[in-house]
């Protein structure tokens, strides 16, 4: 158990629909980093916040959106959904320990766009 | 473009013996280096990592070795157990860049199998 929790575990929508994903980070982490993994594309950078503020983006579409909230929980929302979004989405953190690079990775969301 | 690439996706290796998995990176902007493993349906986890002023780290079971110079590294696994049988991910970050962003470079994953 790595302490960094997603919710839901799996997420069944229709294209056209708004999800919501969630993330918190383990006690004390002030970075979330989000990342994305699709069969042809392994996983993928999304975005990252720092204690509240985006920090750095990576392949994320214009349609996808994040926020960190004061207690540093994580959200990830996805709108105007298109089949091939249909991925496992996976969220990490980092900054409690004193090597600030290693991010510990939650269990993920199966998203599935019909 | 590819920064990080595993060019292996399957090694199948007896229990007992060696595994050696291989990842060549691209940007010479990158100084940490990790390895993860990943189970189906969970999370990667975090394995062990180098930073790029070392060329080997130990912990355990495993071991990693970075050649700077072929843009290089390898993980190995001594002995390999049936319980490692997973997929492997390399990752490598530029702390180099500044702040606090340390995004991790994924390559696509080189699947184990320890045979018993």
């Amino acid at each position: 158990d790595s302490g960094v929790t997603q919710t839901p575990k799996h997420l069944i929508t229709a294209t056209g629909q708004r999800v919501t994903l969630r993330c918190s980070p383990r006690s004390g982490d002030l970075s979330v980093y989000w990342y994305q993994q699709s069969l042809d594309q392994g996983l993928q950078f999304l975005i990252q916040y720092y204690n509240g503020e985006e920090r750095a983006k990576g392949n994320i579409l214009e349609r996808f959106s994040a926020q960190q909230f004061p207690d540093l929980h994580s959200e990830l929302n996805l709108s105007s959904l298109e089949l091939g979004d249909s991925a496992l989405y996976f969220c990490a953190s980092s900054g409690r320990d004193p090597r600030l690079e290693t991010q510990y990775f939650g269990p993920g969301t199966r998203l599935l766009v019909l | 473009d590819q920064q990080v690439k595993q060019n292996s996706p399957s090694l199948s290796v007896q229990e007992g013996r060696i595994s050696i998995l291989n990842c060549d990176y691209t940007n010479s902007m990158f100084d940490y280096f990790l390895w993860y493993k990943k189970y189906p349906a969970e999370g990667p986890t975090f394995l062990i990592s180098i930073s790029s002023i070392k060329d080997k780290n130990e912990d355990g079971r495993f071991t990693v070795f970075l050649n700077k110079s072929a843009k290089h590294l390898s993980l190995h696994i001594v002995p390999s157990q049936p319980g490692d049988s997973a997929v492997y991910f390399c990752a490598a970050s530029a702390r180099g860049s500044g702040g606090s962003n340390y995004k991790l470079t994924f390559g696509k994953g080189t699947l184990l199998t320890v045979n018993p």
